[in-house]
């Protein structure tokens, strides 16, 4: 089946700083999204980007299909960005299945 | 519109016991499906359904039965419960079908833990 890796898996930064997030996958895929589990549990889903590039505030996510990776830029991190971002991909066919990927953990200090 | 909601928020059930959680939806999506999500990992399929009447298996779903009645409501059942079913269980929906605009989106959770 579809691999999906992301790296790094884990991060730490200080306030203000830059990140890049990277989402790998093996196979060809339908869409793409962007999730980030707050340190509650709740999944917030960030982008549906299956190609191109998205921005909304401080976060973008460009995804490069033909070539089979995604990657999501925060800039000038805040401590509420903490917690683990997902990507997730839908393989073809007649149904929305997401195959997750293993999540980067990030650790923003003040 | 309340999106995608799940009910109990917490569960804990002894070895053998039953129970069913709870998943409904108030977009008229037509794609629903459970996924559990267990500790430092991302989250796995246990079933989905693609329309009321019609589920269908996904990675993970020994231990678990699903039926859909309902576009709204997607229950997922645990027959006789067991340790290893002790994780946290995400219901999600989309628009489905023939749709090109297919972004999932997810419940709160149930924290659900076997002793």
């Amino acid at each position: 089946g579809i691999q999906v890796e992301q790296s790094p898996p884990d991060l730490i930064l200080q306030e203000g700083a830059n990140s890049t997030l990277r989402c790998n996958f093996s196979d060809s895929v339908n869409n793409l999204q962007w999730f980030h589990q707050n340190p509650w549990g709740q999944l917030i889903n960030l982008f549906y980007i299956p190609s191109g590039t998205k921005q909304n505030g401080r976060l973008s996510a460009t995804t490069v299909a033909t070539e089979r990776y995604s990657l999501l830029y925060i800039s000038s991190s805040q401590t509420t960005d903490s917690g683990v971002y997902f990507c997730a991909v839908r393989l073809g066919g007649n149904t929305d299945k997401l195959i997750f990927g293993t999540g980067t953990r990030l650790q923003v200090f003040p | 519109n309340a999106g995608v909601t799940q009910t109990p928020k917490f569960q804990v059930l002894k070895t053998g016991q039953s129970m069913t959680l709870q998943c409904a939806q108030d977009m008229n999506h037509e794609y629903m499906s459970w996924y559990r999500q267990d500790p430092g990992m991302g989250l796995r399929l246990i079933h989905y359904s693609v329309g009321a009447g019609i589920t269908d298996q996904g990675e993970v779903p020994n231990g678990y039965n699903v039926s859909r009645s309902t576009t709204e409501d997607f229950p997922l059942r645990l027959l006789s419960a067991a340790p290893s079913q002790t994780s946290v269980y995400f219901c999600a929906s989309s628009q489905g079908g023939a749709s090109v605009y297919n972004e999932q989106f997810f419940g709160p959770g149930t924290r659900l833990t076997v002793l």
